[in-house]
């Protein structure tokens, strides 16, 4: 069965650094999104994107971050200047459609991302 | 702007009995769905279930079914002869579908803890 993949599963930084955080979605998906979930708290939506550029943006998401489809298979995450307060486990997540009859969201394991 | 509640941090249930995890909704949207997600202490997303909103008819998959009430907006999980390996976090979600079919960000509750004893 076709699965979202994520790496690395665990990244450890240090304040200040930049990271980039990869995923592969499922190959015929057409839209791909980011969500964050901070340790204990709800998952937030970061971003989406579809046709190589962004199609919504939450408010978390700003300037220290960017989204990439280098190629025809990666999705990537980058956070420019890392925070402690970027400390999370980041998902990929992609759908074949945003809307319609069938729209699920497939969400990759995850990326744990500690900040030091 | 869409918000979802559950209300409920921590749920507790013994094995083969049934629990009902409790989530509402706020929307102006009259088209949307609403998902249950599970994730285990592998902090994986898995979709268990999926609610049209313009469908009456409550969805159900095996031992998981819903309480889909759209005038009171409400969209309950019920699990039905617990079993130990659905001991996770449960995640209720929305997704709109506006005007222009163009929904894209899931919204999350902040979940409820559901721990399976034998």
């Amino acid at each position: 069965e076709p699965e979202v993949t994520q790496t690395p599963s665990h990244q450890v930084t240090q304040m200040g650094q930049e990271v980039i955080l990869r995923c592969v979605p499922i190959s015929n998906h057409l839209y791909f999104y980011w969500y964050r979930q901070i340790l204990g708290q709800k998952v937030e939506f970061l971003v989406s994107f579809y046709n190589n550029e962004i199609s919504e943006k939450s408010e978390i998401f700003d300037d220290q971050f960017s989204v990439e489809r280098p190629d025809g298979s990666n999705f990537t995450l980058k956070i420019r200047s890392t925070k402690l307060e970027d400390s999370a486990m980041y998902f990929c997540a992609s759908s074949l459609k945003t809307s319609g009859l069938y729209n699920e969201q497939f969400f990759g394991p995850g990326t744990r991302l500690t900040v030091l | 702007a869409q918000t979802v509640t559950q209300s409920q941090p921590e749920m507790s249930v013994q094995e083969a009995e049934t629990v009902t995890l409790s989530c509402t909704y706020d929307t102006s949207e009259s088209n949307y769905y609403l998902f249950w997600y599970k994730q285990p202490p592998s902090r994986q997303m898995i979709l268990v279930i999926r609610q049209e909103a313009y469908k009456q008819q409550n969805a159900t998959e095996n031992r998981f079914s819903v309480n889909f009430q759209k005038a009171a907006k409400s969209f309950s999980l019920k699990i039905s002869d617990s079993q130990l390996g659905d001991t996770a976090m449960y995640f209720c979600a929305f997704l709109g579908v506006g005007v222009n079919q163009a929904g894209t960000a899931l919204i999350f509750g902040k979940g409820t803890t559901l721990s399976v004893s034998s």
